[in-house]
């Protein structure tokens, strides 16, 4: 069965600086699909970044980047230039064409002005 | 726009009395999902849909049931089996060609 693992509960970055959250997944599969979701306090899922596990190339959008490694089945998002919107609970989310979302216990970020 | 729409946002509910949460979206997508999530917890599946008139348990299906007639909408159903059902729950769904996944904004459900 595919798994998502989150090992930092909770991490924290001074504003302007950069941070990077870690997610690993367990999958027999060849072709999926990785995710990164933020949560802040009104609790509305917004999806920061999307990774094709066919395509080599690291997913970026503005100041998010993953650094995805297939064959470790790891798949980390850094957010560069840290804002105090920022702050808010990360999930790492896992997709398998016609299956279910698997999604990671997620990471409390803190940002420290 | 296109979107998911869940509702009420709010939601009170007396012991023993069954209550049904609306999840509808208009992105023409064929999968949809319900998660419970509890205070500072991840998300939990309870069940999921792949295709209309069809569905599957999640981790956590026991005191729910959920109903998917159309491709459109995917209710759920909180039961009175259902022991500790004060959560916010949301709602999702994909599309199996592009594998994008999107939720709606919630409904908080709270026992009194």
């Amino acid at each position: 069965a595919q798994t998502v693992t989150q090992s930092q509960p909770e991490m924290s970055v001074q504003e302007a600086e950069t941070v990077t959250l870690s997610c690993t997944y367990d999958t027999s599969e060849s072709d999926y699909y990785l995710f990164w979701y933020k949560q802040p306090p009104s609790r509305q899922m917004i999806l920061v970044i999307r990774q094709e596990a066919y395509k080599q190339q690291n997913a970026t959008e503005n100041r998010f980047s993953v650094n995805f490694q297939k064959a470790a089945k790891s798949f980390s998002l850094k957010i560069s230039d840290s804002q105090l919107g920022d702050a808010a609970m990360y999930f790492c989310a896992y997709l398998l064409s016609y299956d279910k979302v698997i999604f990671g216990p997620g990471t409390s970020l803190s940002v420290i002005p | 726009d296109g979107g998911i729409t869940q509702s009420p946002k709010y939601l009170f509910r007396k012991e023993g009395q069954n209550v049904t949460l609306s999840c509808e979206q208009n992105l023409n997508h064929d999968a949809m999902y319900w998660y419970r999530q509890d205070p500072g917890q991840g998300l939990r599946l309870i069940y999921y849909s792949q295709i209309v008139n069809d569905f599957q348990k999640g981790d956590i299906a026991e005191g729910y049931s959920v109903s998917r007639e159309k491709k459109e909408s995917f209710p759920l159903t909180v039961t009175s089996a259902q022991k500790n059902p004060t959560a916010f729950y949301l709602c999702a769904s994909s599309t199996h060609d592009r594998a994008e996944a999107f939720f709606g904004q919630g409904t908080r459900l709270t026992v009194v």
